[in-house]
């Protein structure tokens, strides 16, 4: 079974500065898909980047990039210039690459940006 | 516009009551899914149904039942096997594969005392 580890329950950071998030995983899959969902106090799940694993280049979305290195099963978030709107739950998570299977969560890190 | 609509936002039951949460999706998607959130427990798979009339066991399916009969909808009862039922609820689909990620619903805060 596959199992993701987020080792960070809550991080902080200042308005305009960066922000890393990290994330284990662990599969015997050669071939996956990693995901972040952030969940702000609403409560929404909104997807924020995805990682195909054999992909080498590493996914970016406007200020949020990833840094996936599949042998060491790693896959962290980044945040560059973060704003007050950033400050959400933030899931990692894990899903293999067969037809609609389902997403595997890790637990998740509490993220506040300060002004 | 499309989506998936959870209802009710708030529930509250008795202890000991069975009670069933909606999930409706207007995507066209074939895969639903119900997850469980707890504080510092992320989100964990109750049940998942890639096609009607077919449905799957998730991590922790004991005390709950689903059923999809219509593409559409996937209800989940909570029943009172249930030992810990008071959680927040999330229902989610997907169509085939990996370019279409998971949609959610806003979620049903259920609360049973």
């Amino acid at each position: 079974a596959q199992t993701v580890t987020q080792s960070q329950p809550e991080m902080s950071v200042q308005e305009a500065e960066t922000v890393t998030l990290s994330c284990t995983y662990d599969t015997s899959e050669s071939n996956y898909y990693l995901f972040w969902y952030k969940q702000p106090p609403s409560r929404q799940m909104i997807l924020v980047i995805r990682q195909e694993a054999y992909k080498q280049q590493n996914a970016t979305e406007n200020r949020f990039s990833v840094n996936f290195q599949k042998a060491a099963k790693s896959f962290s978030l980044k945040i560059s210039d973060s704003q007050l709107g950033d400050t959400a739950m933030y899931f990692c998570a894990f899903m293999k690459n067969s037809g609609n299977t389902p997403l595997v969560f890790g637990k998740g890190t509490r993220l506040s940006v300060i002004a | 516009d499309g989506g998936i609509t959870q209802s009710p936002k708030y529930l509250f039951r008795k202890e000991g009551q069975n009670v069933t949460l909606s999930c409706e999706q207007n995507l066209n998607h074939d895969a639903m899914y119900w997850y469980r959130q707890d504080p510092g427990q992320g989100l964990r798979l109750i049940y998942y149904s890639q096609i009607v009339n077919d449905f799957q066991k998730g991590d922790i399916a004991e005390g709950y039942s689903v059923s999809r009969e219509k593409k559409e909808s996937f209800p989940l009862t909570v029943t009172s096997a249930q030992k810990n039922p008071t959680a927040f609820y999330l229902c989610a689909s997907s169509g085939q594969g990996y370019n279409s990620p998971l949609h959610f619903g806003n979620g049903t805060r259920l609360t049973v005392t």
